[in-house]
């Protein structure tokens, strides 16, 4: 059983290039997040799906688009990356029960 | 808004000391509580949750008991092992919102 994967684990962009982040998760969750995280700050929430076909914001969704057209995957969108933009991105999935299942991260260094 | 508040780190002890690490929320309406564990290099995984006031969440011998009259959810384990080493994350999940708000992390690290 996988749970939630994200894809890819590392990447290094230039400032102004475009990537995406994919989440895939196969536990038929309903429920998908995408976080931010940096030294001191916790988890920030980005943006999040109550389901298939949408999206809403979260606490920090300047930079940032989202797609959920399949309910097992989320895809979290960098149109013209900034330095502040280096963090470790955190995809979750979370079903009835409230517990929410984490990737393993992406480190995305902007240079 | 929803906000989770945690003791900064690092904590740093021997091992078999007790280990208290501290979380203070504020919410509107009855939260859910948890709490997160990251080992190094890795996700996020639950370690234990309570969903009323009162309750006590337990697992791999930490607990957390949730206090509505002085809205904290104190995690505590009475003897700590090298093991243990990782960030602890304390969350909330708004009253059905499904949006869960952390703490920013409490780092858990031993004398050498």
């Amino acid at each position: 059983n996988a749970g939630v994967t994200q894809t890819p684990k590392f990447r290094v962009l230039k400032t102004g290039q475009s990537m995406t982040l994919l989440c895939a998760q196969d536990m038929n969750h309903e429920y998908m997040y995408w976080y931010r995280q940096d030294p001191g700050m916790g988890l920030r929430l980005i943006h999040y799906s109550v389901g298939e076909g949408t999206t809403a914001k979260g606490e920090v969704p300047d930079g940032y688009n989202v797609s959920r057209l399949k309910k097992q995957n989320f895809l979290l969108g960098l149109e013209s990356a900034a330095p502040s933009q280096t963090s470790v991105y955190f995809c979750a999935s979370m079903g009835r029960a409230s517990e929410a299942f984490f990737g393993q991260g992406t480190r995305l260094t902007v240079v | 808004g929803d906000s989770v508040t945690q003791m900064e780190g690092p904590v740093t002890l021997s091992e078999e000391a007790f280990l208290t690490i501290n979380c203070t929320y504020t919410a509107t309406g009855y939260p859910s509580l948890f709490w997160y564990v990251q080992y190094p290099g890795e996700g996020l995984q639950l370690l234990l949750k309570a969903t009323k006031a009162d309750d006590k969440g337990s697992n791999k011998g930490f607990e957390a008991t949730y206090r509505k009259e002085t809205t904290s959810f104190h995690l505590e384990k009475g003897s700590v092992q090298v093991s243990d080493s990782a960030v602890y994350f304390c969350a909330l999940d708004g009253a059905g919102t499904y949006k869960y708000i952390f703490g920013t992390g409490t780092r858990l690290k031993f004398l050498a």
